[in-house]
């Protein structure tokens, strides 16, 4: 069965700290998704990147980096000279490649409540 | 509108009583998805939605939840004689997987339901 476990419930930094956002999964697919969603006090939900289970290159945009590793089952997320405008809940979510070539309903994580103050 | 449209917006109503939540997804996604968020909360599958595929409902908490997507579009989400546990906000998102699609969420901005 598919399980994502974030295992901070609250992180709170200072500006320009770096912070990094664990994230664990379990699936038993070779093939998978991966995302991270951000949701700001306003409440929607903000898409902040998706991996497959087949690019194990980390990505860099901006201040935000994921260090995706296959080998402990983590897609971890960290903010680089954090802002207050960071401060927001961050969701890791894990999606199975279906049998019709489309995605499986993404699983969230409990998610990460950071906050950045000034 | 180009996004997921969900009504209504909020939604009060006594112990009991049914509610009807809508989704409209964004025109031409295959996939259409409902979560619910209860306060302070992650993000609880409900149902998922994908083409003309059986829907995955292995989410849904009870009896008294049921969804429908009609035609391929709309998506009402129905909760049968409310209970006090069912108040939070109903998330509807919708996306397109494959042909080069990030199989990305566009989420609605949620139904907010309180039962008295």
């Amino acid at each position: 069965a598919q399980k994502v476990t974030q295992a901070q419930t609250e992180i709170s930094v200072v500006e320009k700290e770096d912070v990094t956002l664990d994230c664990v999964y379990e699936t038993r697919d070779t093939t998978y998704y991966l995302f991270w969603y951000k949701q700001p006090p306003s409440g929607e939900l903000v898409f902040l990147i998706r991996r497959n289970s087949f690019d194990e290159q980390n990505e860099i945009s901006g201040r935000y980096s994921w260090n995706f590793q296959k080998s402990t089952s983590s897609f971890n997320f960290t903010i680089t000279a954090s802002q207050v405008v960071d401060s927001a809940v961050y969701f890791c979510a894990l999606s199975d490649f279906g049998v019709n070539q489309a995605g499986t309903a993404l699983i969230f994580g409990k998610g990460t409540t950071l906050s950045v103050s000034s | 509108g180009a996004g997921v449209s969900q009504s209504p917006s909020n939604k009060v109503t006594e112990k009991g009583k049914d509610v009807e939540l809508r989704c409209d997804p964004i025109s031409g996604h295959t996939a259409l998805y409902w979560y619910r968020q209860s306060l302070g909360q992650g993000l609880e599958f409900l149902i998922y939605f994908q083409g003309n595929s059986a829907p995955d409902k292995s989410g849904l908490p009870s009896d008294r939840f049921s969804a429908e997507r009609t035609g391929g579009s709309v998506s009402t989400l129905t909760i049968q004689r409310t209970q006090q546990e069912d108040s939070a906000v109903y998330l509807c998102a919708s996306s397109l997987w494959g042909q080069g699609n990030t199989g990305e969420l566009f989420f609605g901005e949620g139904s907010r339901l309180t039962v008295l």
